[in-house]
């Protein structure tokens, strides 16, 4: 079975600063896709970033991009010039392609502390 | 588009009262899902549905959980008997296709005293 793993409960940057948060996960599979999610104090879970596995380009979107390393089964996620807003709960998530199945497999989270 | 609308907001009931949360998913949409979140157990999928037909309920802790998805638009999650370890936050999410991306609702923050 699939599992994810975010080993940082916790992390702080300094505003305007760039901060990684790392997400690693097992599975067997060849392809599938990974998401990074965000749930601020609002409690919305909002999609920051999806990667496609069967893609080798990294995915980017703004100030927020991913260092994917499928044959170490890495997951990262770089905030870049951080600020206040991105202070919130990150989920890393993985989906599998087969069978049909679209459940989402859920990191435990890791909370981004802006210190301003 | 209004996105993934739930209600209520914010539920406080006593043990043993029925709670029903609801969801209206994304217009178009073809798949919904139910989570539950808390700080133990982070989210856990509770149950999902394509076109309305449930799909894999095996999320659904008890008996006293049951979900149903009438049409396309409309979809219920209901706990009867409410029990104190049922308070968390259930969030309803929709995707259109397989390989698209789940958008979640504001979701519901259940407390049972």
């Amino acid at each position: 079975a699939q599992t994810v793993t975010q080993s940082q409960p916790e992390m702080s940057v300094q505003e305007a600063e760039t901060v990684t948060l790392s997400c690693t996960y097992d599975t067997s599979e060849s392809d599938y896709y990974l998401f990074w999610y965000k749930q601020p104090p609002s409690r919305q879970m909002i999609l920051v970033i999806r990667q496609e596995a069967y893609k080798q380009q990294n995915a980017t979107e703004n100030r927020f991009s991913v260092n994917f390393q499928k044959a170490a089964k890495s997951f990262s996620l770089k905030i870049s010039d951080s600020q206040l807003g991105d202070a919130a709960m990150y989920f890393c998530a993985y989906r599998t392609l087969l069978n049909s199945n679209y459940q989402l497999i859920w990191g435990a989270g890791t909370k981004l502390i802006i210190k301003p | 588009d209004a996105g993934v609308i739930q209600s209520p907001r914010h539920e406080v009931t006593e043990m043993g009262q029925e709670v029903t949360l609801r969801c209206k998913p994304i217009s178009g949409h073809d798949y919904l899902f139910w989570y539950r979140q808390t700080m133990m157990r982070g989210l856990e999928l509770l149950i999902y549905f394509n076109n309305n037909v449930p799909i894999d309920d095996s999320g659904m802790p008890e008996d006293r959980f049951s979900a149903k998805m009438p049409n396309a638009s409309f979809s219920t999650l209901k706990i009867q008997p409410s029990e104190p370890r049922d308070s968390a936050v259930y969030f309803c999410a929709s995707s259109l296709g397989q390989y698209n991306e789940q958008f979640f609702g504001p979701g519901t923050r259940l407390t049972v005293l």
